[in-house]
């Protein structure tokens, strides 16, 4: 399985747009990218998943470029709520399971 | 997500002991996983399951046994509990027709201290 690498921690403030990203340098053909929420003491919660170019939801959207070793997500506006642990994930559809890395530590201040 | 349980919550246990986490899911999953979380890092895979019949080792299962008892029940044993298996612990649920079967939907979470 692909290893994933992102930052540790950011910082950002409420109404603001934040990007984190992630890079997965082994990515293949048969893995999507995955990011999740979690907030402490919860199990992670699934946020959105692409394999290439651009996908967007409700609450989110990921970048992946057409070599898709890395990977952006980016959330707009966030608010105080959307402090939380967010996990870029490489799923292999083949082997039907990921690696979750240690994940980037978002901190929405006032 | 309410339609994956785990018990208990929380337990107490003491080194050598034997411990079984149970997790089940009302989401008619054929996938289920459980993982481990120490503080500060993110989940490491124990097990997982794709069916009835169907049981697989992940990163870190030394320790650990399971058993898919039905689709619906996933359990996890510690046969003799060792102070580093404290951690919290996680059942997760998937659709292989859904997402391509990525989109895990985790449990509360049992929260073990091996004493």
């Amino acid at each position: 399985l692909a290893k994933t690498t992102q930052p540790i921690s950011m910082d950002s403030y409420e109404g603001q747009e934040v990007n984190i990203t992630c890079s997965h340098n082994n990515i293949a053909t048969n893995d999507y990218i995955t990011w999740y929420q979690q907030f402490p003491s919860q199990g992670p919660r699934f946020i959105i998943q692409g394999y290439k170019t651009k996908v967007t939801n409700e609450v989110a959207s990921l970048f992946i470029p057409a070599d898709r070793k890395s990977s952006t997500l980016s959330l707009p506006r966030v608010s105080l709520s959307d402090t939380a642990v967010y996990y870029c994930l490489v799923f292999n559809t083949n082997a039907g399971k990921s690696t979750f890395g240690d994940g980037t530590t978002l901190t929405v201040k006032p | 997500d309410a339609d994956v349980t785990q018990t208990p919550r929380n337990r107490i246990t003491k080194t050598g002991k034997r411990i079984m986490l149970e997790c089940s899911q009302t989401k008619g999953h054929d996938r289920m996983y459980w993982y481990r979380q120490d503080p500060g890092l993110g989940l490491q895979l124990i097990y997982y399951s794709f069916d009835v019949k169907d049981i697989n080792k992940g990163e870190i299962s030394d320790g650990y046994s399971v058993s898919r008892q039905a689709q619906a029940k996933f359990s996890l044993s510690l046969e003799s509990a060792i102070p580093n298996q404290t951690a919290l612990y996680f059942c997760a649920t998937s659709d292989p027709k859904d997402r391509a079967g990525n989109e895990q939907f985790f449990g509360p979470g049992t929260r073990l201290t091996v004493l």
